[in-house]
């Protein structure tokens, strides 16, 4: 599948704090989408984007889909401790069926 | 509570057993998705059915195959299994065939 880099790989941050993560390819997405996995659990979808350009929130959570179509960035605003747990980028490539990943951020959030 | 189920939700066999895993879409979608998900590889696409109908593979073993039925439910099958084979693996569901993904709890499996 396509390689999608997705950075920082992990992160240790501050009750209260605003995190950002991206996501970089050298492909051309049709489709961004940003989920977050708890432990044993599936991947729950956060937040989609379709549009280059586009500014999506979903509650503390905003994500941007490029310009280039190319990356996308997550932020998560006031961090609480709830938000730990692995966030995944997914791009999907113009009439292509599958997801191609990257590899996660681990989030965990000090007290 | 995404809406696609998966069972079972834990499942340990041993190398060489054959095992299968099922997954319900949610109401209304047509298409399902397999993936597999390990530490050293992430979520790795497997195949895609739409419909009853093989739409797009991936990265899936030829020891393993999948198939949706009429109601639209699929099942992954996983035959002669190695130690390998142990991660998680999820099914997910969407509308169409580029619609939103939305993914099952996933099966454990583990391979001793």
């Amino acid at each position: 599948g396509q390689q999608l880099n997705q950075s920082p790989q992990s992160m240790f941050i501050q009750e209260g704090e605003d995190v950002s993560m991206n996501c970089t390819s050298s492909s051309i997405f049709n489709t961004w989408l940003w989920y977050k996995q708890d432990p044993g659990e599936g991947p729950v979808l956060l937040i989609a984007l379709y549009k280059a350009g586009e500014l999506t929130s979903n509650g503390r959570l905003t994500a941007q889909f490029g310009i280039t179509r190319k990356d996308s960035f997550l932020n998560i605003s006031a961090s609480i401790p709830s938000d730990v747990g692995i966030y995944f980028c997914a791009g999907q490539l113009i009439g292509d069926y599958k997801l191609s990943f990257g590899a996660g951020t681990t989030v965990t959030v000090r007290a | 509570d995404s809406g696609v189920t998966q069972t079972p939700k834990h499942l340990i066999t041993a190398t060489g057993q054959r095992v299968t895993l099922r997954c319900s879409p949610r109401s209304g979608d047509l298409s399902v998705y397999w993936y597999q998900q390990s530490l050293d590889q992430g979520l790795q696409f497997l195949i895609q059915y739409y419909n009853g109908e093989e739409r797009a593979k991936g990265n899936i073993l030829e020891r393993f195959s999948a198939q949706q039925f009429p109601d639209l439910h699929s099942e992954l099958n996983l035959s002669s299994l190695e130690l390998g084979d142990s991660a998680l693996y999820f099914c997910a569901s969407c509308r169409g065939g580029t619609d939103t993904q939305y993914f099952g709890p996933g099966t454990r499996l583990t391979v001793l």
